[in-house]
């Protein structure tokens, strides 16, 4: 089994569809947890950390259960530019290192 | 600022040449991280550098040798090439924050025919 596991996709949707992507990891001590983004054929960049609680960021809302050992990504109003790939990362028990999911692929279609 | 910089950007080479990726950040991060990404597979680290004059072997470090130059740069070396190795590489530099974000270069599209 993978340490962290997504459902590769794609996704197409609509411009201003609202579409959730779900992610899996298996390390129960994981401690961080990320949704980075990364365009085609350029570098992953930081979209958002994952916070216990919840937590927002504009169109994006990112859910941690640490019960069922999921995160999930929602993106709201969804736009052209929103396409890209959506990797899902964790820091697995003390470790700093991060392990990346496979990426999820989003095309938003006009 | 230039961020995290990587060269080359592209290369072919042929089964047993040798080479070294660069990666140079100029954002005072201690730590130092070397990934490939392949399709299907996400990114797998192959060496890290948690500070200057110390280097740790990844998940998939067979293959490959690093030197921690400074605190600055971080080089990759692939001593015998092998088609196993054709992938694209990421450096990546780390805040040493909490919620340890990366920052990562614009990577290094390897051939090895």
């Amino acid at each position: 089994r993978k340490e962290v596991e997504q459902d590769p996709g794609p996704f197409n949707v609509p411009e201003g569809a609202t579409v959730a992507f779900n992610c899996t990891y298996s390390n129960s001590a994981s401690q961080s947890f990320f949704w980075y983004r990364q365009d085609c054929r350029k570098e992953p960049k930081l979209l958002m950390s994952v916070y216990s609680s919840g937590n927002e960021d504009g169109r994006f809302t990112a859910q941690l259960n640490r019960a069922s050992q999921y995160i999930s990504l929602l993106i709201r109003d969804s736009k052209l530019s929103d396409s890209a790939t959506y990797l899902c990362v964790v820091t697995p028990g003390s470790a700093r290192q991060l392990t990346f999911g496979s990426g999820t692929q989003l095309t938003v279609l006009p | 600022n230039a961020g995290v910089t990587q060269t080359p950007k592209f290369q072919v080479l042929k089964t047993g040449q040798s080479m070294t990726l660069q990666c140079a950040q100029d954002m005072n991060h201690n730590s130092m991280y070397w990934y490939r990404q392949d399709p299907g597979m996400g990114l797998r680290l192959i060496y890290y550098s948690a500070s200057e004059g110390t280097t740790d072997k990844g998940e998939v470090p067979n293959g490959y040798n690093v030197s921690r130059l400074n605190k600055r740069e971080f080089s990759l070396r692939l001593e015998s090439a092998a088609p196993s190795q054709t992938s694209v590489y990421f450096c990546a530099t780390e805040t040493g924050a909490l919620y340890n974000e990366q920052f990562f270069g614009p990577g290094t599209r390897l051939t090895v025919l």
